[in-house]
């Protein structure tokens, strides 16, 4: 069965400081990857997505994340992080076929100035 | 382009009794998945419908059921309602069966007292 690890149930960083979100899977096939973040009361938004296309993935708000087969890894990062940016972050995988999103347990983001 | 919604977006419930929620897609998209989002478990899926058809299920009991319209809305239902159904209950729609682009709405908050 695919899994999701996300390293970290919370990341604090300073306003224009890099921002690096880990996620590592577990997958026998070349799995769909994304990542999604969820402001308070509010649904999911997905920031990128892989598709085995490029393994580097730029996102929405200056996001990117680089697929990794050989660390099963596909870390999400932003060169400099902004007060709106604190939230909380899902890596999901899914398989080829239907519409299930296997997710990881989330970090949340916190920004201070 | 209308986004997806979920109606209520809050309920209130007493162990014991059941509920329906219900997810209107974005037009066009034919495919529904619900996933239960809870502090302990995260984010867990429920179910797929595509074509008014139940196509793939999570590791839920059988008091969570769903059906899908020919409009392609969507409604959940729990019975016997458990402390521990206590969530948010989210939607998400895309035009297929493929996971590359799913949306999702605000969410419906369950509380079960």
């Amino acid at each position: 069965a695919q899994s999701v690890t996300q390293l970290g149930s919370h990341v604090s960083v300073s306003e224009g400081a890099l921002v690096l979100l880990r996620c590592n899977y577990s997958s026998s096939v070349p799995p769909y990857l994304f990542w999604y973040v969820q402001y308070p009361n509010q649904g999911l938004q997905l920031l990128l997505k892989y598709t085995s296309a490029a393994t580097l993935v730029k996102g929405i708000n200056g996001f990117e994340a680089e697929f990794k087969k050989s660390e099963t890894s596909f870390h999400l990062t932003k060169p400099s992080a902004h007060m709106s940016d604190a939230a909380e972050y899902f890596c999901a995988v899914a398989e080829q076929a239907g519409t299930a999103l296997i997710f990881g347990k989330g970090t949340t983001l916190s920004v201070s100035s | 382009k209308a986004g997806v919604t979920q109606t209520p977006r809050y309920l209130i419930k007493t162990r014991g009794q059941q509920v329906t929620l219900s997810c209107s897609p974005i037009s066009g998209h034919r495919s529904v998945s619900w996933y239960q989002q809870t502090p302990g478990q995260g984010l867990q899926f429920l179910f797929e419908y595509f074509s008014e058809t139940q196509r793939n299920k999570g590791n839920f009991p059988g008091r969570f059921s769903g059906r899908q319209f020919s409009n392609s809305r969507s409604e959940m239902n729990v019975s016997t309602l458990e402390l521990g159904d206590s969530a948010l209950y989210l939607c998400a729609s895309s035009l297929s069966r493929t996971p590359d682009e799913q949306y999702f709405g605000p969410g419906t908050r369950l509380t079960v007292t």
